[in-house]
């Protein structure tokens, strides 16, 4: 089975700090996937890569920046984490695309 | 705007069937997905429709009529741990999956 495993379930930081959210996926994928996740909206696209290095805006990437140096690995920034930014974020990635997605567990921040 | 709309929550009873429904309006049609989330979990993928019809997987089916621009995913023999929150998706012609708000299912005995 795919596994996308994300760094930390929960997180609490302060406003102003740095934050960085990593993923890591161990099937070779070429897409992935950053989500924030609120209640009563839906998923929404922050960010996403489809090759190791290139990276590509999503609909709401003001406020983050992404890491893919690796094929593995994508990386969710915080530049200066913000109240508005407590959120569930999630990883995801995919093989192809015609092909569903396959989730990291989630992160949980808090932004205080 | 790309559209996708869901009910917000619904009640059914352990055993029963239950149809939740998928409305969507989007810039061209790739696929429509289905994903189950338990509370505080990832979702996981139930179904994938392209082409009109109902694709049957065990006690879950899904639904698709593109010209309505509608699907909907039936649970039958409801269990306990069917109570989640149910996803829909559309790939939409740029190979985008926009997301629905999820329905929050609930089982009662």
């Amino acid at each position: 089975d795919v596994k996308v495993t994300q760094s930390s379930r929960y997180l609490v930081k302060r406003t102003g700090e740095k934050v960085f959210l990593e993923c890591v996926q161990d099937m070779d994928h070429e897409n992935m996937f950053w989500y924030r996740q609120d209640p009563g909206l839906g998923l929404r696209l922050i960010y996403f890569s489809y090759d190791v290095k290139m990276k590509e805006k999503g609909d709401i990437p003001e406020g983050y920046s992404v890491s893919r140096e690796k094929k593995e690995r994508f990386s969710l920034i915080l530049e200066s984490a913000s109240t508005n930014q407590t959120s569930m974020y999630l990883c995801a990635s995919t093989a192809g695309t015609g092909l569903g997605y396959t989730f990291g567990s989630g992160t949980r921040l808090t932004v205080v | 705007g790309q559209n996708i709309d869901q009910p917000t929550e619904m009640t059914a009873t352990e055993g029963a069937i239950v149809q939740i429904n998928c409305t969507y309006q989007t810039s061209g049609f790739n696929g429509l997905f289905w994903y189950q989330q338990h509370a505080g979990e990832a979702p996981t993928f139930l179904s994938y429709n392209v082409l009109d019809g109902l694709e049957e997987k065990g006690r879950f089916s899904s639904f698709l009529s593109r010209s309505k621009g509608y699907s909907y995913l039936l649970l039958k023999e409801l269990q306990m741990k069917d109570s989640a929150s149910y996803l829909c998706a559309v790939r939409d012609s740029n190979y985008q999956l926009i997301w629905g708000a999820g329905t929050k299912l609930i089982i009662k005995p």
